[in-house]
């Protein structure tokens, strides 16, 4: 089984600065990897696909890199919306299945 | 516009069993494999299980195989999970989750809003 990691558990950031979200998978997952947004209350959202593909109507301050095992999410300028929790989820080593990383907080510094 | 709604949560004895379903609307449903996710309370996601368009396709997680039974119905745009001998930890937010393409995509897009299973006595 694939483990994924994310580092750091909680990132503090003021609005307006930069924030980098980084994801780690055990073994190598190519690019079949996808980041998703949750705030609280909320059903996960679908963010980044292929690890650097922006999902439909998400705005270009979110950006995905890496491939491999080392992957990053970075939100450009920090807008009030963008404090939640962000997961990372691999696709490469499926069937079976799929695994997602613990997840990284976003909180307001 | 795309919607997944799911119904069937509550308070269960340990033990006991629990029928998940989602209502799929605003997509050809019978074209997209579809997906069960996890949340317990306070906790990340878990993957649950998938099935594929035509049903020919189901995996489960190590967490769940042989007590859920993921099913659809395409001719009623719905999804299940069948959940029997069920335990406390398998109290979570559970969330239906379509593939983002049709056929078969990894990754998740819609979700549903979720709805609450609780085990306990």
């Amino acid at each position: 089984e694939i483990v994924m990691t994310q580092s750091p558990a909680t990132l503090s950031v003021s609005p307006g600065e930069r924030a980098t979200l980084s994801c780690r998978a055990s073994q190598s997952v190519s690019s079949n990897l996808a980041w998703y947004q949750q705030k609280p209350g909320q059903a996960p959202r679908l963010l980044i696909y292929g690890a650097s593909t922006r999902a439909t109507g998400i705005p270009a301050r979110f950006s995905g890199s890496g491939s491999g095992t080392e992957f990053t999410l970075t939100i450009s300028s920090l807008q009030s919306e963008d404090f939640a929790v962000y997961y990372c989820q691999q696709y490469n080593n499926w069937p079976p299945g799929f695994t997602f990383g613990p997840g990284t907080k976003v909180d307001i510094k | 516009e795309v919607q997944l709604v799911e119904s069937g949560g509550g308070l269960v004895k340990p033990g006991g069993s629990l029928r998940l379903s989602c209502a799929a609307s605003g997509f050809t449903f019978s074209s997209y494999s579809m997906n069960w996710v996890r949340q317990a309370p306070g906790k990340g996601l878990e993957w649950v299980s998938s099935i594929s368009s035509s049903s020919s396709y189901i995996y489960y997680a190590d967490s769940v195989k042989g007590r859920f039974t993921i099913s659809r119905d395409n001719a009623k745009n719905s999804l299940y999970l069948q959940m029997n001998s069920l335990r406390a930890e398998d109290t979570a937010v559970y969330y239906c989750a379509r593939d983002s393409i049709v056929g078969a995509s990894g990754w998740f897009d819609p979700w549903g809003q979720g709805t609450l299973v609780t085990v306990s006595s």
